[in-house]
């Protein structure tokens, strides 16, 4: 059985802080790793897209990717509270599955 | 591009009725996905399919089914709806990242 776990949170931060979001994966043959936010009563909009080993940078975000350890994570710089939201891990193979997510609040 | 279209917005279904929820995509992708999110909770994947003809299980497959005779739609099907079906239901494509539906709000009574 294929695994994604996030770290449940929820996760509170400081308006220009940065936030850390974790997520680990059991199939060590998956290649895709995605970060999507998601507003309260919305769809998921991806964030982020990651294949190889190491970082990954696009504004205020950057995707961390471990294949070794099975590790994806996300780190959001200058946190603001539009930011609050659920993020969400999903590992792509043929299926794509997601994380239960981890729920920011990023307080003014 | 309307892009991927969900219908209906909202269902309430009667214990044992029966529905589907229909999907369309005009965007001409191969893969699409079925997912249901229940409240606080993360997307679980129902079903997924690769290409016309093709489907297989995902994570909570029991209590629905699906079919894909085209490319373009991919609809759900719940047969004996119970109480644990109450969900929000997205449907999805894939080219390089997920292009989701609205979402189908599906209370079971």
């Amino acid at each position: 059985q294929k695994e994604v776990e996030q770290n449940s949170g929820p996760l509170s931060v400081p308006e220009g802080a940065i936030a850390s979001l974790n997520c680990t994966y059991s199939d060590r043959g998956s290649q895709s790793f995605f970060w999507y936010r998601q507003y309260s009563g919305k769809s998921p909009e991806l964030i982020m897209f990651i294949y190889s080993n190491g970082d990954k940078e696009d504004g205020r975000f950057t995707a961390q990717l471990n294949k070794a350890s099975q590790y994806v994570s996300l780190l959001i710089r200058d946190s603001q509270p539009s930011d609050s939201a659920t993020y969400l891990c999903a590992v792509k193979d043929n299926d794509m599955r997601f994380g239960a997510g981890t729920r920011l609040t990023v307080k003014p | 591009n309307a892009g991927v279209t969900q219908t209906p917005k909202f269902r309430i279904l009667k214990i044992g009725q029966s529905m589907t929820l229909q999907c369309t995509q005009d965007m001409n992708h191969n893969y699409m996905y079925w997912y249901r999110q229940d409240p606080g909770m993360g997307l679980k994947l129902i079903y997924y399919s690769v290409g016309a003809g093709i489907t297989d299980k995902g994570e909570v497959p029991n209590g629905y089914n699906v079919s894909r005779s085209t490319t373009e739609d991919f609809p759900l099907r719940l047969e004996l709806a119970a109480p644990s079906q109450t969900s929000v239901y997205f449907c999805a494509s894939l080219h390089g990242e997920l292009f989701f539906g609205e979402g189908s709000r599906l209370t079971v009574l």
